[in-house]
C-alpha cells in the first residue's frame, strides 16, 4: 500500500510565476490536509479538504493561494504570483473517512529565486 | 544516563543513554496528543500519540508522559540509537482534524 505521494519533490520557482503542488492520498483515504513548514520551524495548518468539498481554509493566505481536491485526481496546492516569502516545505497528509489519523508525504520543497 | 532538556530546540545524546524531549502546549482543551519524528528531508512520522485523559503510554522504546496541570507533555526515548537523529515534534489536536505543532527539537546521537 504506498503512502501518500507529493511531487514535485522540489520546485524552483521565479518571483511572480506560479506554483502547483500535488498531492496524491493513501488508498481508500478521502481527507487530504495541507500544511506548510518554514525553516526551523513546526508544521502549520494551512487547508482541509474531502472530496470536492474545501472544509477548512482557516490556515490559507487570503490571496494567491488555493487548493482543490477534485473528484478523479490528486489534491492541487497553487500559489499564484509567488514571492520569496513562500519558500517553504509544503506537506500533504491524507486519512481515512473512518477517522482524523493523518498520514503524512514526503513534502514538496519550493525555493522561490 | 539521560539528557533532558526543557523545551530547548536541540537534544545531544550519547548512543545507549535515555532521551527525554520536553514540549509545553497551549490550548487546555486540547484532547489529543501526539509525537512526530522528522527525518532530514521527510515527512513527519507518527511515534506515538496520547489522549488527555491518560497520564502515561508506551510503545516499542519510547513513553510518552502527559501532566495536564502545567500543559506539559514529554518524550522519552530509550536507549537512544543512531537512528533516532531526527526533528521531534509534538502536536495537539484542536477539534477533531486540525492539528497545531510545536517549533521541534532536533536530536543529535553521539557514536
Amino acid at each position: 500500500n504506498a503512502g501518500v505521494m507529493q511531487n514535485p519533490r522540489h520546485l524552483v520557482r521565479r518571483r511572480g510565476q506560479e506554483a502547483r503542488l500535488r498531492c496524491s492520498p493513501m488508498k481508500g483515504h478521502s481527507h487530504v490536509y495541507w500544511y506548510r513548514q518554514l525553516p526551523e520551524e513546526g508544521l502549520k495548518f494551512m487547508v482541509y479538504l474531502q472530496k470536492e468539498n474545501i472544509i477548512d481554509e482557516s490556515g490559507m493566505p487570503k490571496e494567491r493561494f488555493s487548493a482543490e481536491f477534485p473528484k478523479e485526481g490528486p489534491s492541487i496546492l497553487r500559489i499564484q504570483q509567488v514571492v520569496r516569502g513562500d519558500s517553504a516545505a509544503y506537506f500533504c497528509a491524507s486519512s481515512p473517512p473512518s477517522n482524523y489519523e493523518q498520514y503524512f508525504g514526503p513534502g514538496t520543497r519550493l525555493t522561490v529565486t | 544516563g539521560e539528557s533532558v532538556g526543557l523545551h530547548l530546540p536541540t537534544l545531544s545524546v550519547q548512543e545507549g543513554d535515555n532521551s527525554i524531549i520536553n514540549c509545553a502546549y497551549s490550548n487546555s482543551a486540547s484532547d489529543y496528543f501526539i509525537w512526530y519524528k522528522q527525518e532530514s528531508g521527510k515527512g513527519p512520522q507518527f511515534i506515538i500519540d496520547i489522549r488527555s485523559n491518560m497520564d502515561k503510554r508506551q510503545g516499542q522504546r519510547v513513553t510518552v508522559l502527559l501532566n495536564k496541570t502545567v500543559k506539559h507533555l514529554s518524550l522519552q526515548i530509550a536507549a537512544t540509537q543512531p537512528g533516532d537523529s531526527a526533528v521531534y515534534f509534538c502536536a495537539e489536536k484542536k477539534g477533531s482534524y486540525k492539528l497545531s505543532f510545536g517549533a521541534g527539537t532536533t536530536v543529535t546521537v553521539r557514536a
